[in-house]
């Protein structure tokens, strides 16, 4: 079974310009999740998405952040315009249905985001 | 409020001893997960073992179990025969109530494990 993939890996950008990373989860995978890991840090919670509604999004700074699940399935996540504040690595997971307690996530290989 | 806390910034170990990284959470929710996943330098985070709240027995998975102390609020990872390959950051993660049915994942700081040949 294919996991959770991602892409690009690795993304430089300066500061001002825009972003965006791709996720395609688990075949079957009802929810999606994106979450932000400064350097140092566990993993923070940006977006869920249950199928392609938005579960919650209460982290996600709006003014600059962007995400999208079309048809359910893959995810887009956009930054615009980047701040060097955004640097981290940015990691994709998805899980089965997202609403019970054994429900597991699984996470891709992230994207290292370095904006200078 | 729901809160993940794991203390040891850092472990040694040498090779082919048990090490034990701790974590202790704290929750009004009688019914969590607790979860414990690995990320190595290339930064992917790979699950290792799961331990739901009702669960009597505590899990195990390989070279890996779950010291699960409900009274005590405490999920500690007990990792056996230590390897080479076992270097990496260790986050323990809590499942909460987002909004409606949603769960989602709260992690701790993480605790980088280093095993010495």
């Amino acid at each position: 079974e294919a996991g959770v993939a991602q892409s690009p890996r690795y993304k430089i950008i300066e500061k001002r310009q825009s972003v965006a990373f791709w996720c395609n989860p688990i075949s079957g995978h009802a929810t999606l999740y994106w979450y932000q890991q400064i350097l140092g840090q566990g993993p923070k919670l940006l977006i869920q998405f249950q199928n392609n509604g938005v579960v919650d999004d209460s982290q996600l700074p709006k003014d600059r952040f962007s995400a999208e699940r079309l048809k359910g399935v893959d995810s887009t996540l956009k930054i615009q315009p980047a701040k060097l504040e955004d640097s981290a690595v940015y990691l994709c997971a998805s899980s089965f249905s997202g609403g019970a307690v054994t429900d597991t996530q699984y996470f891709g290989p992230g994207t290292r985001l370095t904006v200078l | 409020a729901q809160k993940i806390t794991q203390t040891q910034p850092g472990m040694f170990v040498q090779e082919k001893e048990a090490v034990t990284l701790d974590c202790t959470y704290d929750t009004s929710d009688p019914s969590y997960g607790l979860f414990w996943y690995k990320q190595p330098s290339s930064g992917e985070m790979i699950f290792l073992i799961y331990q739901g709240s009702y669960d009597q027995q505590n899990a195990t998975e390989g070279r890996y179990s779950l010291n699960f102390q409900k009274a005590r609020k405490s999920a500690n990872l007990v990792i056996s025969a230590s390897q080479l390959g076992d270097s990496a950051m260790y986050f323990c993660a809590m499942s909460v109530i987002s909004s409606g049915s949603a769960r989602q994942l709260t992690f701790g700081s993480g605790t980088q494990l280093t095993v010495l040949p």
